[in-house]
């Protein structure tokens, strides 16, 4: 079964530096896609960036940049110039079309705190 | 455009009681998925409806149960209710089964 790991339960950041999140992920399929969320408190999931496997370039959206290593079966999210904004709740989660028909696999989440 | 709204933002019940939860999908989005997140934890898939069938279904017993309507709004319907049941009920929307998901603030549901 396809599984999501985020082993970094809290991440603490000072504005305008760079903080990198780590995930790694375990699936056979050679195929997927792969996301990072935003949960602030008001509770709103919001798509921060998205990857599919089959893409060897790194996404990236604006201050947001991933690190997939597909080999590592790895996913980090990179935030640069960290803003007091960015401060959430941040998920990475997994997708295939071949398995588990159209869910989601989301990991356990790292909180990050940005200080000013 | 309205994004996805989710009906009521807070409930509580006790054991052993029903609650229907609603989800009002994001304008032209034919797909709503609901997830069950519990306090200091990952969403995690409960079922999708496509265009008003089930098209998936996570872990979850029978008692979760959902319906999705003409206009594509959803409910998620959870009988005899269980404490384990308290979390943040979450649904998103999006225009296919396989593009981009769009979130609602949630349903927090507490069960006495």
């Amino acid at each position: 079964a396809q599984t999501v790991t985020q082993s970094q339960p809290e991440m603490s950041v000072q504005e305008a530096e760079t903080v990198t999140l780590s995930c790694t992920y375990d699936t056979s399929e050679s195929d997927y896609y792969l996301f990072w969320y935003k949960q602030p408190p008001s509770r709103q999931m919001i798509l921060v960036i998205r990857q599919e496997a089959y893409k060897q370039q790194n996404a990236t959206e604006n201050r947001f940049s991933v690190n997939f290593q597909k080999a590592a079966k790895s996913f980090s999210l990179k935030i640069s110039d960290s803003q007091l904004g960015d401060a959430a709740m941040y998920f990475c989660a997994y997708r295939d079309p071949f398995t588990g028909g159209f869910k989601t696999i989301f990991g356990a989440g790292t909180r990050l705190f940005v200080k000013a | 455009e309205t994004g996805v709204t989710q009906s009521p933002t807070h409930l509580i019940k006790t054991r052993g009681q029903q609650v229907t939860l609603r989800c009002s999908s994001q304008s032209g989005h034919n797909t709503v998925s609901w997830y069950q997140q519990a306090l200091g934890q990952g969403p995690q898939f409960i079922f999708q409806y496509y265009r008003e069938e089930e098209n998936g279904r996570g872990n979850f017993p029978p008692r979760f149960s959902g319906l999705q309507f003409p206009n594509y709004s959803s409910e998620l319907n959870v009988n005899a209710l269980e404490l384990d049941d308290s979390a943040l009920y979450l649904c998103a929307s999006s225009s296919g089964a396989w593009d981009e998901q769009f979130f609602g603030p949630g349903t927090r549901l507490t069960v006495l």
